[in-house]
């Protein structure tokens, strides 16, 4: 159960803004929203992470709405190295103190040039 | 800072045979995992290591793999006998606290059992 729900695929042209989307509408107030990506044939890649406020970073922007049921991963100018599996995930309490992320679908990002 | 290394890149084995498969976490991350993706399925989670002892094994398909952790270091995945469904491939990932910090994955064994 990956607990967060995105699109199959989506489209974008190269150089113009990605907005993917996540809804996560059972979270709770102390679960992290975390982002990743599987660009093919290598090992998924961290891009983003965050609780409730929005966050920034060289890679992405994640915007974390108010009621924190739904997030944005925001790729600014998407280039065709962006191609990829997008993962919404949040971290699932293993016991002890411990997380362990679970991969749903994802969602699939083409850039057309 | 190297990255998490997994070794070998590709393996190709005959069905009955063994396999293991190793990886070396960040340097002073306690927390190692594993994942498999088989062909046209979704990243699956198979055990969680913290430092040496298995947090969270429930992912592990069967009692032909057998995964280890020396004193809370590099860790192996043995699969044997491997059957043709243990094909695709292992992911390893390593973090200091995977809630509020990210994981580190390395590239991948691509396991294909004939």
């Amino acid at each position: 159960d990956a607990k967060t729900t995105q699109p199959n695929s989506m489209e974008s042209n190269e150089e113009e803004p990605v907005h993917l989307p996540c809804n996560h509408s059972t979270i709770s107030g102390t679960d992290y929203i975390h982002w990743y990506r599987q660009l093919p044939s290598q090992g998924p890649e961290y891009v983003i992470h965050g609780l409730t406020s929005n966050v920034n970073n060289r890679m992405a922007s994640l915007a974390i709405a108010e009621d924190r049921k739904s997030s944005t991963l925001i790729l600014h100018r998407a280039t065709l190295r962006d191609a990829a599996v997008y993962y919404c995930i949040r971290p699932s309490y293993s016991g002890a103190g411990s997380y362990q992320l679970t991969f749903g679908k994802g969602t699939k990002l083409s850039v057309i040039p | 800072e190297a990255g998490v290394t997994q070794f070998p890149s590709h393996s190709v084995i005959e069905k009955g045979q063994t396999v293991t498969l190793r990886c070396d976490p960040i340097s002073g991350h306690d927390n190692l995992y594993w994942y498999r993706r088989v062909m046209g399925k979704e990243i699956k989670f198979l055990l969680h290591f913290v430092k040496e002892s298995k947090q969270d094994e429930s992912g592990m398909p069967n009692n032909r793999f057998l995964a280890e952790r020396t004193g809370g270091t590099y860790s192996t995945l043995k699969v044997q006998p491997a059957e043709l469904e243990d094909s695709g491939v292992y992911f390893c990932a390593s973090s200091q606290v995977v809630q509020e910090r990210e994981a580190f994955f390395g590239q991948g064994t691509r396991l294909t059992v004939v």
